[in-house]
């Protein structure tokens, strides 16, 4: 089955600095991958996905991730994280077997952003 | 895209009854979801409503507890049955559009606190 590792549960970075999220994935065949952002007491936003091309993905609000089949990673970026960045990161897999479109959900990484 | 409009989006209810949440898309879309997200956990699929036939339930969800309606190609219902505060949770309503779960949107969330 699939799976997400988010390895940090927590990050905090000062506004202005770069920020990496990681995501680690399990999936048999060739995954689509979503990167989701939750505000607080907010539903989610898409931030980008990944379905197929180019391994570079550029999002919405400056983000951007990298699909790395080797390492099976995709992990999210920022150049310069503003303070409302800080919110709730989710990577997800989408199964798209058969008639199926379960996305998995990693446990998420909270960002932190000070001032 | 697709725009979802989840209502309630908050409510707090009493122990041994039942909630219905209402999903409404601006566009018929082919397939829509219903997610969990319990304090402080990640996304689990709790169904997919299936329009014109029953649901289709992930293993631990059961319809007894949280039977779903889809009439149509725009509208789908949630209904939390004899709650508990173990139900008290984000619930999510999700749409895809597009080929291979391209389009994957989530509406705001109910946020449900059970009493």
């Amino acid at each position: 089955a699939q799976s997400v590792t988010q390895p940090d549960i927590h990050i905090t970075v000062s506004e202005g600095a770069s920020l990496e999220l990681r995501c680690n994935y399990s999936y048999g065949a060739t995954p689509y991958l979503f990167w989701y952002v939750q505000s607080p007491g907010q539903g989610l936003q898409l931030l980008l996905k990944y379905f197929s091309g180019d391994t570079l993905v550029q999002g919405i609000k400056g983000f951007e991730a990298e699909f790395k089949r080797s390492q099976s990673s995709f992990n999210l970026r920022k150049p310069s994280v503003h303070w409302s960045d800080a919110a709730e990161y989710f990577c997800a897999v989408l199964n798209s077997g058969g008639s199926n479109y379960k996305l998995t959900f990693g446990k998420g990484t909270l960002l932190t952003v000070n001032p | 895209s697709a725009v979802i409009s989840q209502k309630p989006s908050r409510d707090i209810c009493q122990r041994g009854t039942s909630l219905t949440i209402q999903c409404q898309v601006d566009s018929q879309v082919t397939m829509m979801f219903w997610y969990r997200q319990q304090p402080g956990q990640s996304l689990t699929l709790i169904a997919t409503a299936n329009q014109g036939s029953e649901a289709t339930y992930e293993s631990g969800f059961v319809i007894d507890k949280f039977p779903i309606s889809r009439p149509n190609l725009t509208f789908s219902t949630l209904t939390v049955s004899n709650m508990s505060p173990e139900d008290s949770s984000i619930y999510l309503c999700s749409v895809v559009f597009g080929e291979y779960g391209y389009g994957y949107t989530f509406g705001s969330g109910t946020r449900l606190t059970v009493v």
